[in-house]
């Protein structure tokens, strides 16, 4: 089974302050890891993953994300927040192999201030 | 290629009526996902097919919840009898086997059940 722990359900920085959203996942295997940005009633865009290869992950719109198996961890950052960063955030789990759904954490909802 | 479409955006049904949602993946895509979204929590799996036939059901997938991929291509997912508690938005995403980590997702399909 495998499972994603979303630290925090609001975070709000100033607007050129760095972003940083925690992730941590349990999986039996080897996984696959996901960030999701997800708009207000929109759907579900993908701003970054970890398959195999480079543990240092670069995404869309300055997102980065690094995984560290030894602490389990797949956390979010961007060094200087804008403020059309705001918006939900969601972790996601897959397991490598046939089992390819995506298990999601419950979202970090960001909040950019002036 | 238009990505992943669903359809209605919106859909506002009384209690005890039956709805139905459809999804056009990826046309090359042969993996078909549904999730449930409720306020403020992440996509909670419901099935997948590959190809045409239904892979993985959830817990969550009542017997009121059924879903079908006749063809391999389109998908439809229906609701009988609705209650207030399956308003929520129904995502569709789809991927491609063998392509890690590939999925794309739709807009979704917004219920109210009044």
């Amino acid at each position: 089974a495998q499972s994603v722990t979303q630290l925090g359900s609001h975070v709000s920085v100033s607007e050129g302050a760095l972003v940083l959203l925690r992730c941590n996942y349990s999986s039996s295997v080897p996984p696959y890891l996901f960030w999701y940005v997800q708009y207000p009633n929109q759907g579900l865009q993908l701003l970054l993953k970890y398959t195999t290869g480079a543990t240092l992950v670069k995404g869309i719109n300055g997102f980065e994300a690094e995984f560290k198996k030894s602490e389990t961890s797949f956390h979010l950052t961007k060094p200087s927040a804008h403020m059309s960063d705001a918006a939900e955030y969601f972790c996601a789990v897959s397991e490598t192999g046939t089992a390819s759904k995506l298990t999601f954490g419950t979202g970090t909802r960001l909040q950019v201030t002036l | 290629d238009t990505g992943v479409s669903q359809d209605p955006r919106h859909k506002i049904t009384k209690r005890g009526q039956n709805v139905t949602f459809r999804c056009d993946p990826i046309s090359e895509h042969n993996r078909l996902y549904w999730y449930r979204q409720t306020l403020g929590q992440g996509p909670e799996f419901l099935t997948y097919f590959q190809n045409e036939a239904q892979l993985e059901k959830s817990r969550l997938l009542s017997d009121r919840f059924s879903a079908e991929r006749p063809k391999g291509s389109f998908s439809t997912l229906e609701i009988q009898r609705t209650e207030q508690g399956d308003s929520a938005m129904y995502l569709c995403a789809s991927s491609q086997q063998g392509a890690p980590g590939g999925y794309t997702f739709g807009s979704g399909t917004r219920l109210t059940v009044v």
